[in-house]
Formats: C-alpha cells, sequence, structure tokens
C-alpha cells in the first residue's frame, strides 16, 4: 500500500483563497478525492476525479493535480468551510484504498 | 434520496465479536460498490475494507485482514461488517460508504452516520 500526506493545519483569511494539499506515489496514477468534515458529522464529498463536484457543492471548490501532489482550492473561503479536510485514493496496486491524515482548516 | 444507515455498534470486551449492518435505501444497491470506513476518536478517516457490488471482489485493510469480514445481501439492500478477536484499536466511529464509481478511484460520495464500536474490557 501507499501514503497519503496531508499538512495537519491551514489557516486562511475570511474571503482569501487556501491550498490544500496531498502527496503520495499512487497520485501519479488516481485522482484524489476529497472530503470536508466539520465536527460530529459524516465526511461530505466535495471533489472527485480531474476536478468535479457533487451536486451541491458551491464551485469555490476546486481540485488539481500535478505529479505525486493533489490539490484542494477554496476560492474566497468562508467561514462555514471551517473544518477538516481528507483526500483520499486507491493505492498504487489499485487494489486497497487509502486517506491522508487530514487538514485542519481555520478560517480567520 | 440516498440513505445509509449503520446499526450494531456497542461495548465489546477485547477478543469479543459484533457485526455492523449498513441498510441502503435511495438507490440500486446491487449496482454499487461498498465500504466501511472507522475513525478513532480525534483521529482521521482510515478504509476498513469494500465489496464489489456483485460481492466477488473484496479487499481488506492490513490491519483488519483476518479479523473482519464484510459481506453484503443485495437482496436485502444491506452491507455487514463482520469483527472478531476485537482490540482496543479498534474502538471507532464505523462509517458504511458508497463507491461512486468514476475514474477507477474510490470515491464515497454518500456516507451514514456511523455506528460507535467501543473495545474495552
Amino acid at each position: 500500500s501507499s501514503e497519503l500526506t496531508q499538512d495537519p493545519a491551514v489557516s486562511v483569511a475570511l474571503g482569501q483563497t487556501v491550498r490544500i494539499t496531498c502527496q503520495g506515489d499512487s497520485l501519479r496514477s488516481y485522482y484524489a478525492s476529497w472530503y470536508q468534515q466539520k465536527p460530529g458529522q459524516a465526511p461530505v464529498l466535495v471533489i472527485y476525479g480531474k476536478n468535479n463536484r457533487p451536486s451541491g457543492i458551491p464551485d469555490r471548490f476546486s481540485g488539481s493535480s500535478s505529479g505525486n501532489t493533489a490539490s484542494l482550492t477554496i476560492t474566497g473561503a468562508q467561514a462555514e468551510d471551517e473544518a477538516d479536510y481528507y483526500c483520499n485514493s486507491r493505492d498504487s496496486s489499485g487494489n486497497l484504498v487509502v486517506f491522508g491524515g487530514g487538514t485542519k482548516l481555520t478560517v480567520l | 434520496q440516498v440513505q445509509l444507515v449503520e446499526s450494531g455498534g456497542g461495548l465489546v470486551k477485547p477478543g469479543g465479536s459484533l457485526r455492523l449492518s449498513c441498510a441502503a435505501s435511495g438507490f440500486t444497491f446491487s449496482d454499487y460498490y461498498m465500504s466501511w470506513i472507522r475513525q478513532a476518536p480525534g483521529k482521521g478517516l482510515e478504509w476498513v475494507s469494500y465489496i464489489s457490488s456483485s460481492g466477488s471482489t473484496i479487499y481488506y485493510a492490513d490491519s483488519v485482514k483476518g479479523r473482519f469480514t464484510i459481506s453484503r445481501d443485495n437482496a436485502k439492500n444491506s452491507l455487514y461488517l463482520q469483527m472478531n478477536s476485537l482490540r482496543a484499536e479498534d474502538t471507532a466511529v464505523y462509517y458504511c460508504a458508497r463507491d461512486l464509481d468514476y475514474g477507477g478511484n474510490s470515491n464515497f460520495d454518500y456516507w451514514g452516520q456511523g455506528t460507535l464500536v467501543t473495545v474495552s474490557s
């Protein structure tokens, strides 16, 4: 299996743009999916594939990828975006699933 | 609307067993891969296992292989996780999640509310 690495914490000023990254060898073969999790709630899928948003996810959320790094960008962060964010993908074998350790986003 | 409802969690002693269930509704259950994902208190997400739509393909995380068994009953729209030889480190909220089949990756587009499993003497 392989690992996905995320920064433990990131902060952003209200209305500014923030990028949350996810690194791992498997990301050379698979796009990352991204999840938002607020305290006491189940995770919510916000980005999947190259840059796809499920219905209901604001367009300020976008995804990108380069080499072994995937990024989730929030353009014009809102107070309600304060949450934990997780990436995931299949591992390098394609058989197992891996999650990043999560990034706690604080909106100042 | 899509709903996933887990049940079966609770307090169990180390070495004990527990069976989790996930009742699915609002979609054609037999068309989707399904996964169990867990989250220890204050920790991140950890994938546990997935099962293909027909049940013919199953994989487990190394941390649970040989102890946990995933299964499904498409006639009952239900997913299961039989957990044996439980350890303290298995303590977590267990979520069932639907896998949106896209790009060969696992993208979990719907999650249940979770069921808490506590392993303690």
